[in-house]
């Protein structure tokens, strides 16, 4: 399996604040590479595929780069409503593999 | 609207066993791989593996093998997870997903659709 490792693991912030998470692949997964929210209580949902491509309602504040392995997250100016956990997610190999996490929190 | 609704949430002894479901609707249920997610306890996501409904191509991840089986009924739209013997360690939250692209050669994806969990407790 590809292992995906993301840091930090906890990242404490403010509201305003940019913050960057990153994502580091065991080997090249070129940008097959996802990037998910989790709310507690809740099912994670999609913000960016294939490493920098924003889903369809998701704010611009969020935003992916990266390629091979290394990738990042960033929230441009932090709002109330992003302190959550976040993970990444390979899908170059046939058997797709998550990030351990990183929670966000104030 | 793409909905997965899953089975509510299940307690059980060591050593039962135990199906849960998913429901899709919105969408040609038999074109798109479905997951199935699991969460223990204030940890994070684990594929434990996916199926095409289609043709029931069920595909396991590897670090999962074994313990529980992965099927389809696609006249009813909705995909299962079940084991027949329940230990503790498979105490979670247990999320099925659909993968972003549809056909049976885009079973290595991304999860588009998620459904609500469904929390599973195995306790004597």
């Amino acid at each position: 399996d590809i292992q995906m490792t993301q840091s930090p693991s906890t990242l404490s912030a403010s509201v305003g604040d940019r913050v960057t998470i990153t994502c580091r692949a065991s080997q090249n997964i070129n940008n097959w590479l996802a990037w998910y929210q989790q709310k507690p209580g809740k099912a994670p949902n999609v913000l960016i595929y294939k490493a920098s491509t924003l889903e369809s309602g998701v704010p611009s504040r969020f935003s992916g780069s990266g390629s091979g392995t290394e990738f990042t997250l960033t929230i441009s100016s932090l709002q109330p409503d992003d302190f959550a956990t976040y993970y990444c997610q390979q899908y170059e190999s046939s058997s797709v593999t998550f990030g351990g996490g990183t929670k966000v929190e104030i | 609207e793409v909905q997965l609704v899953q089975s509510g949430a299940e307690v059980k002894k060591p050593g039962e066993s135990l199906k849960i479901s998913c429901k899709g609707s919105g969408y040609n249920f038999t074109t798109y791989w479905i997951g199935w997610v699991r969460q223990m306890p204030g940890k994070g996501l684990e594929l434990m593996g996916i199926i095409y409904p289609s043709d029931s191509d069920a595909r396991y991840s590897p670090s999962f093998q074994g313990h529980f089986t992965i099927s389809v009924d696609k006249s009813i739209s909705t995909a299962y997870l079940q084991w027949s013997y329940l230990r503790s360690s498979d105490t979670a939250i247990y999320y099925c997903a659909r993968q972003s692209c549809s056909g049976g050669s885009c079973y290595s994806d991304y999860f588009h659709h998620w459904g609500q969990g469904t929390p599973v407790t195995v306790s004597s």
